[in-house]
């Protein structure tokens, strides 16, 4: 049973570019979260989804990122016209179906630079 | 605002050494509390979690207190693999798993 997968492990872009973040959940899983770990800082929770649903974006900012997690294939974070600061590393995790004090399970992290 | 405050250390301690960790959130909702180690530009992995009664696994002892707010992790006899960054994780459990994460703990253990 593999474990979260999370591609590219690494992912340059230059300012202006946008960025494309794939998560594949564990097999079973059907909610995916999205934490970003800027340096120096903690985890911060970004978005959950379920298939094909948002069911909470309150911690993503209000431009340039969207999460998707369609019914078919990973989950996609994308960030439009990327700076500086949003380089970082972004972490997904997925558990199954909520249950209380379920275990999230991260992937290895996309760490994304922006030159 | 919800938050999880942690000392980010390092902490220094010798191997075979006991060390403990604090941490304090500020969101009374919360109900599940857990502990995260993260090594050096690697992914979270769970610990343990966190019971209002106390709990332990091997050299490891997490406790709660929910009056203050406050938990904590306990490493005995220390190994050289403990080093790495501890993260204090608290969530509310509002019909899913959103966790709010402190900065972590840096603990290097030295032979």
């Amino acid at each position: 049973n593999a474990g979260v997968m999370q591609n590219p492990r690494h992912l340059v872009r230059r300012r202006g570019q946008e960025a494309r973040l794939r998560c594949s959940p564990m097999k079973g899983h059907s909610h995916v979260y999205w934490y970003r770990q800027l340096p120096e800082e903690g985890l911060k929770f970004m978005v959950y989804l379920q298939k094909e649903n948002i069911i909470d974006e309150s911690g993503m900012p209000k431009e340039r990122f969207s999460a998707e997690f369609p019914k078919e294939g990973p989950s996609i974070l994308r960030i439009q016209q990327v700076v500086r600061g949003d380089s970082a590393a972004y972490f997904c995790a997925s558990s199954p179906p909520a249950l209380k004090n379920t275990e999230a399970f991260f992937g290895q992290g996309t760490r994304l630079t922006v030159v | 605002r919800k938050e999880v405050e942690q000392d980010p250390g390092p902490f220094n301690v010798p191997e075979g050494a006991t060390v403990a960790f604090n941490c304090t959130y500020s969101n009374s909702a919360s109900q599940s509390f857990f502990w995260y180690r993260q090594d050096c530009r690697k992914e979270p992995k769970l610990l343990m979690s966190v019971y209002s009664s106390g709990n332990e696994d091997g050299r490891f002892t997490a406790q709660l207190n929910r009056a203050s707010q406050y938990i904590s992790l306990l490493i005995r006899d220390s190994k050289l693999s403990d080093s790495a960054t501890y993260l204090c994780v608290a969530c509310e459990n509002s019909g899913y798993s959103t966790l709010t994460f402190g900065k972590g703990t840096m603990l290097l253990v030295s032979p």
